[in-house]
């Protein structure tokens, strides 16, 4: 069974740029997650989509934003890029949200923001 | 407003030893309780996982051990090895409530065994 896949894995952009980021799910996975995880802080709840709905967001402001296509793969967009936007950023996957939800993660787009 | 709380940055255990990691949490509607293990430029991968009804669940070398009267968890690693060395992340999840089925991450615990 293929794992989450993220692209690109490596990312260099310079301040105020737009940035797409895309992942794809596990086969049978509803759900799809964004994290980000900033240098020294652990994981930062950004999105959360399923069934091509945007289910909750993290406290992240509006110029992050994404989607969820009919094949469940998902694109993270972030707008006007700040230099604090540098990070790691991961998305996972999980089946139907239920009472026991693991998620499992993808290896991450690293972004640098110049 | 942390509710999940990992207080340890690090931890280093000498290889054959026990490895403990620990986790506290807040919110009273955390049902299920999870450990992640991440090398660095790696996605985190999931290790073990236990339901609120449990209070202990044993994979192979490791053990999660469930508090919940004093909200608390804790991942036991035994025997420790050299490729354990990793950051260690505690997550929980509610299935009710506001923001229900996601994951709550601590920060990390940096785990380093020394061979």
């Amino acid at each position: 069974e293929a794992g989450v896949t993220q692209s690109p894995t490596h990312l260099i952009k310079t301040r105020g740029q737009h940035v797409t980021l895309r992942c794809s799910p596990i086969s049978g996975h509803t759900s799809v997650y964004w994290y980000q995880q900033a240098l020294g802080l652990g994981l930062q709840f950004l999105l959360w989509y399923d069934e091509g709905e945007e289910r909750n967001r993290g406290n992240f402001p509006p110029r992050f934003s994404g989607r969820q296509f009919p094949n469940y793969s998902s694109e993270l967009n972030v707008n006007a890029l700040e230099l604090e936007d540098s990070a790691l950023y991961l998305c996972a996957s999980s089946r139907r949200p239920s009472s026991y939800n693991e998620q499992f993660f993808g290896p991450g787009t690293r972004l640098t923001v110049l | 407003d942390q509710q999940v709380k990992q207080n340890s940055p690090s931890l280093s255990v000498q290889e054959g030893r026990i490895s403990i990691l620990n986790c506290d949490y807040t919110n009273s509607m955390f049902d299920y309780f999870l450990w992640y293990k991440k090398y660095p430029a790696e996605g985190p991968t999931f290790l073990i996982s236990i339901s609120s009804i449990k209070d202990k669940n044993e994979d192979g070398r490791f053990t999660v051990f469930l508090n919940k009267s004093a909200k608390h968890l804790s991942l036991h690693i035994v025997p420790s090895q050299p490729g354990d060395s990793a950051v260690y992340f505690c997550a929980a999840s509610a299935s009710t409530g506001a923001g229900s089925y996601q994951l709550t991450f601590g920060k990390g615990t940096k785990l380093s065994v020394i061979p």
